[in-house]
């Protein structure tokens, strides 16, 4: 099992540049996250997928989508990067007691 | 916005010291909370998940309590080796947040020879 892949593993953007971060999981888990990790601020949730076919928002969406292409996918998009979008995302997946699976990450700058 | 907090923020021991740090969480509504161990350039990895009050998790040299009444969970570690140098997160759960994690900052803690 590769559990939970991202890419890309590194990105460097223009500011106004769109891009889509992919992640994937094959532990046939229902609930999927994005996250982003800043400095000083922990792990902070972007969007969330309770189930295919549903998404909702996290504490930090704007300048964010999201889609749930399937179970195993879970896609994050940027529609017009902007520098404070400079971060390193995490996607997860929820196990049975609520655990987090976590992608290796993507490190992105937004120049 | 929920405050889930952990200190100290960053902890540097010798090899064989054993060290603990704190989580503290709301008291009210809680469902469960969560460790994750975190090395650099790597990704968090769940330590242990806590439900009940009382609660006590132990893997190897590292266990957890939990007082869910007051608020807080302790990480402990026995005899300290390097490779437990990471950032140690926690994460509390509250009923009807439909599964979302509050993630607190970390503590990140450095062992040397």
């Amino acid at each position: 099992n590769a559990g939970v892949t991202q890419t890309p593993k590194f990105q460097v953007l223009k500011t106004g540049q769109s891009m889509t971060l992919q992640c994937a999981q094959d532990m046939n888990h229902n609930s999927m996250y994005w996250y982003r990790q800043d400095p000083g601020m922990g792990l902070r949730l972007i969007y969330y997928s309770a189930s295919e076919g549903t998404t909702d928002k996290g504490e930090v969406p704007n300048g964010y989508n999201v889609s749930r292409l399937n179970k195993r996918e879970f896609s994050l998009r940027l529609e017009s990067a902007a520098p404070s979008q400079t971060s390193v995302y995490f996607c997860a997946s929820r196990g049975q007691v609520y655990e987090q699976y976590f992608g290796p990450g993507t490190r992105l700058t937004v120049t | 916005i929920l405050n889930v907090e952990q200190s100290p923020q960053s902890l540097h021991v010798q090899e064989g010291d054993s060290t603990n740090f704190t989580c503290s969480f709301p008291s009210s509504n809680f469902y469960a909370l969560h460790w994750y161990r975190w090395e650099t350039a790597k990704s968090p990895e769940a330590l242990f998940v806590m439900t009940l009050n009382g609660d006590e998790k132990k893997k190897g040299r590292i266990s957890a309590t939990l007082n869910t009444k007051e608020g807080y969970s302790y990480l402990y570690i026995k005899g300290s080796q390097p490779e437990d140098s990471a950032t140690y997160l926690c994460a509390f759960i509250g009923t009807g947040t439909a599964s979302k994690l509050t993630f607190g900052t970390g503590t990140r803690l450095q062992v040397t020879l």
